[in-house]
């Protein structure tokens, strides 16, 4: 079983509609971070949290510690939200990230 | 997100040749951390080097490769007689701050590694 699960592997949507993407994990955390990777490969940091909920623009973020677990939601969709989103860990013990395996999103006009 | 240099963008090797992969951090950050993501798998670390120091390369393999961060200049990731399984994406990322303090790690654009 992988430290950060996320769930799920692919979804598409069409425009307009909200995403939610989930993210479990099964190590003690200082942070979970949400990451952008966009088709030509990029990374943008989208998140760093460690309680509660963040908002940025469309793009929230939340976490519940007891049941560890993260969700990212888009709201009102758009094609260029078209991308892998990732979670990642960053452990109690250090600064590493621990990732899950992502999500593709496709959204589609 | 554009203040990690990353170069080169591409890299061909034959297999056996060297591989140096260059890393410079934003602007007063003094932590960079090495990942990789091997074709169609996740991201995964490999070290975590601050000025001068590696402070974490559990994540490193243990034979070929190397890195280090001097205190001038620019990280470097090393891979000696590179093999067609090193064939991956290799992302930089640097923050501020490093383990006793939260804080944002910004990636680099990465290294595309292609062994032949």
């Amino acid at each position: 079983k992988n430290e950060v699960e996320q769930s799920p592997q692919n979804l598409t949507a069409q425009e307009g509609e909200f995403i939610t993407i989930n993210c479990s994990y099964s190590v003690g955390i200082s942070a979970l971070h949400w990451l952008q990777q966009h088709p030509g490969g990029g990374i943008v940091s989208l998140f760093m949290l460690s309680s509660g909920k963040k908002k940025h623009g469309r793009l929230i973020a939340t976490i519940n510690i007891q049941e560890k677990h993260s969700s990212l939601h888009i709201t009102a969709s758009h094609p260029r939200d078209s991308a892998v989103y990732i979670c990642a860990a960053e452990e109690t013990s250090g600064s590493r990230l621990t990732f899950g395996e992502g999500t593709q999103l496709t959204v589609n006009p | 997100n554009a203040g990690v240099m990353q170069n080169p963008r591409h890299l061909v090797r034959r297999r056996g040749q060297e591989a140096r992969l260059r890393c410079s951090p934003m602007k007063g950050h003094s932590h960079v951390y090495w990942y990789r993501q091997l074709p169609e798998e996740g991201l995964k670390f490999m070290v975590y080097l601050q000025k001068e120091n590696i402070i974490d390369e559990s994540g490193m393999p243990k034979e070929r490769f190397s890195a280090e961060f001097p205190k001038e200049g620019p990280s470097i990731l090393r891979i000696q007689q590179v093999v067609r399984g090193d064939s991956a994406a290799y992302f930089c990322a640097s923050s501020l701050q490093g383990a006793l303090v939260k804080n944002i790690q910004y990636f680099g654009a990465g290294t595309r590694l292609s062994v032949l």
